[in-house]
C-alpha cells in the first residue's frame, strides 16, 4: 500500500461543476497536509495546507479527517484554468515529504 | 518574488555518460530538496539538506547518483552512468527550515537518456 494514495484521474468537468479529490495516508504520526496545484510541464505550486478545523481560498476548501486518515479538497464553480494535477503531500514525523501520485482535472467550457 | 534557480532546463545524453544538474534555493532557506518526477506520477524525494548537511537520502541510488551542497547555498546532483530508466524531471525545491511548510520548487531539469 502506499503511503499517500489519490483518487484515480482523470477528472472530466464543465465549467461551473462542483468537484472533490480525497487523499488517504498510511501514517498515522502525519504532521502537516498540503494540497500542491502542478500544470503540464511545469512545477508544482502550493495550492493551500489542509488543517483540522478545515479552511477555505475563495472556491477551494480543503478538510482533514484525522480519524480516517484522509484529506480532501473541494473546487467549487470550476473554471478552465483550474485544469492541472493537484498534489496530495504529507509531511510525517521527522520531517519526511510524501506526495500523492496526483489527480488530473480537466474543466471543460 | 524571488525563485529557485536550476540548470540546465533541458538534457539529453547517451546512457552510460554522466550528467549533472544545478540548483540555487531562494536566498535564506536553509532546507533543498532534490526529487525525481516521472511522467504520470507525484515527486518522489532524492535526498534532502539542511544547510550543507544531507538529511535523508534514504531513496537516492548512491550506486550513480549524488548529491552536495558544499557551502549551504547552491546544489549539484549528478547521475554517474546515466541508464535508461532515469529519463525524468528532476526538481528542486527549498523552503526555510525543516518545518517544511511550504516548498518552493525550481522549473526542473528535463532529462532524457537515450
Amino acid at each position: 500500500r502506499k503511503e499517500v494514495e489519490q483518487d484515480p484521474g482523470p477528472f472530466n468537468v464543465p465549467e461551473g461543476a462542483t468537484v472533490a479529490f480525497n487523499c488517504t495516508y498510511s501514517n498515522s504520526a502525519s504532521q502537516s497536509f498540503f494540497w500542491y496545484r502542478q500544470d503540464c510541464r511545469k512545477e508544482p505550486k502550493l495550492l493551500m495546507s489542509v488543517y483540522s478545523s478545515g479552511n477555505e481560498d475563495g472556491r477551494f476548501t480543503a478538510q482533514l479527517n484525522r480519524a480516517s486518515q484522509y484529506i480532501s479538497l473541494l473546487i467549487r464553480d470550476s473554471k478552465l484554468s483550474d485544469s492541472a494535477t493537484y498534489l496530495c503531500v504529507v509531511h510525517t514525523g521527522g520531517f519526511k515529504t510524501i506526495f500523492g501520485a496526483g489527480t488530473r482535472l480537466f474543466v471543460k467550457a | 518574488e524571488a525563485e529557485v534557480a536550476q540548470s540546465p532546463r533541458y538534457k539529453i545524453t547517451e546512457k552510460s555518460q554522466a550528467v549533472a544538474f544545478w540548483c540555487d534555493p531562494i536566498s535564506g532557506h536553509a532546507t533543498l530538496y532534490w526529487y525525481r518526477q516521472i511522467l504520470g506520477q507525484g515527486p518522489e524525494l532524492l535526498v534532502q539538506f539542511q544547510d550543507e548537511s544531507v538529511v535523508d537520502d534514504s531513496q537516492l541510488p548512491k550506486d550513480r547518483f549524488s548529491a552536495e551542497r558544499l557551502k549551504g547555498v547552491d546544489s549539484t546532483l549528478k547521475i554517474q552512468p546515466a541508464e535508461l530508466g532515469d529519463s525524468a524531471m528532476y526538481l528542486c525545491a527549498s523552503s526555510p527550515d525543516r518545518s517544511q511548510e511550504t516548498q518552493y520548487f525550481g522549473p526542473g531539469t528535463r532529462l532524457l537518456v537515450l
